[in-house]
């Protein structure tokens, strides 16, 4: 059984530019979720995708957007990137949709640097 | 809005020695809480949830509902116990976790 991978593992961007991060999901699961973990802190959810569509979505601006492929695999987009955006992006994949309510299995993350 | 707190950002104790990290919680609803560890160079993973009452690594938490707490304890604690531990609370739609902060346990020899 493969666990979660993400890529690319570090990135460097610099103030407006834009990033996309990449995450597989764990053999067998179809949802995906995605956390940004800032220095210091805990991780804090950005939104979650089921079936391809996006299901909730936490505080943060549109220019934040993902997208889920048939394979369950998914991608984090952000857009104009500010400094404030420098964390470690966390990607976290379950089995059974949402209503399953089942353990969440968490990626290795990547870290984004935005100077 | 829900939130998690974990006021402790460092734990130091001795190998042996009990062991207690904080977590308190704000939810309107019935809450579900869960602890997760970090080991150094590994990745987030769950440690144990408060529905399952279950004791994992010689851990447990259980949740009061009156003081809002889901402390995780042990009562020996070991060199290998060494993490992050988050408390997360599980809520919304999305079913989503929110975490607190976090607390460095560092287990002395």
């Amino acid at each position: 059984e493969t666990g979660v991978t993400q890529s690319p593992t570090h990135l460097i961007k610099t103030r407006g530019q834009q990033v996309t991060l990449r995450c597989s999901s764990q053999s067998g699961h179809n949802t995906v979720s995605w956390y940004q973990q800032a220095l210091g802190q805990g991780p804090q959810f950005i939104f979650q995708y089921y079936r391809e569509e996006e299901n909730g979505r936490g505080n943060f601006p549109p220019r934040f957007s993902g997208l889920q492929f048939p394979n369950y695999s998914s991608e984090l987009n952000v857009n104009a990137l500010e400094l404030d955006d420098s964390a470690l992006y966390l990607c976290a994949s379950s089995s059974g949709g949402v209503r399953a309510g089942n353990e969440q299995f968490f990626g290795p993350g990547t870290r984004l640097t935005v100077l | 809005a829900q939130r998690v707190t974990q006021p402790e950002k460092l734990l130091s104790v001795f190998k042996g020695a009990p062991v207690e990290l904080k977590c308190n919680y704000s939810y309107s609803g019935s809450p579900e809480l869960f602890w997760y560890v970090q080991y150094s160079r590994q990745r987030l993973q769950l440690l144990l949830r408060h529905i399952s009452r279950e004791s994992i690594k010689g851990f447990t938490a259980d949740l009061n509902k009156g003081e809002t707490s889901f402390h995780l304890k042990k009562p020996f604690a070991q060199e290998e116990d060494s993490a992050m531990y988050y408390c997360a609370l599980r809520s919304g739609s999305a079913r989503q976790l929110t975490f607190g902060s976090g607390t460095q346990l560092t287990v002395l020899p």
